[in-house]
């Protein structure tokens, strides 16, 4: 998990900004990913790329975006319209099915 | 859509004293992987299993894929407090893209 940096750790945004969440990895994976994951919840899959140029929406992508224009980059806007973005924020990568590797996470609160 | 449960939620346990999680899908895994997240922390990749009936350890931890490919349980022995945290299943259909399980913490009393 070295190879993954996500900045900042912690984050504080006021209501109907955008923020941008940093995720880099030196890894060379394909595939990158951004989990929410909320207190003594689970992880919840919100956008991943497996190719530059190329992203796929998960399971809660309403009021984010992202983008991947670079093989090492993979950063993620939450926006105005996400709800209830207070959340711990995970990105990961991997090079096969699984075995995903994760950063050491952004936490985002509203304030 | 796809879901991934696991059970039990929490668990506390006696130092010494065995645990088990178990992992649940609603459809048949390409492969299961296991992660260990400590309070504060990231999660962390344990293993992988991808046959049927796989079993595999790693000191005192213990990880079993169902004959059907869609549960799995991981068992740690003579629990230490350096266990606690809490454990998730992540399982893949297909593809690059996996579901994560709901999580069991550990809690582990001295």
């Amino acid at each position: 998990d070295g190879g993954i940096t996500q900045s900042p750790k912690y984050l504080f945004r006021k209501e109907g900004q955008n923020v941008t969440l940093s995720c880099e990895q030196n890894l060379n994976h394909d595939a990158m990913y951004w989990y929410r994951q909320d207190p003594g919840q689970g992880l919840r899959l919100i956008y991943y790329s497996q190719i530059v140029n190329d992203f796929q929406k998960g399971d809660i992508a309403e009021g984010y975006s992202v983008s991947r224009e670079k093989k090492e980059s993979f950063p993620l806007t939450v926006t105005s319209a996400q709800k209830n973005p207070t959340a711990f924020y995970l990105c990961a990568s991997s090079i096969e099915p699984g075995k995903a590797f994760f950063g050491q996470g952004t936490r985002l609160t509203v304030v | 859509g796809q879901q991934v449960m696991q059970i039990p939620q929490y668990q506390h346990v006696q130092e010494g004293e065995d645990f088990t999680t178990y992992c649940n899908s609603s459809t048949t895994l390409s492969n299961i992987q296991w992660y260990k997240q400590r309070p504060g922390g990231h999660p962390v990749f344990l293993i992988q299993l991808v046959k049927s009936g796989e079993v595999k350890k790693q000191k005192r931890l213990t990880f079993q894929f169902g004959e059907a490919k869609k549960n799995s349980s991981l068992h740690i022995t003579a629990t230490q407090t350096t266990d606690v945290g809490t454990y998730f299943c992540a399982g893949s259909i297909t593809g690059n893209q996996f579901y994560f399980g709901t999580g069991t913490s550990l809690t582990v009393i001295p």
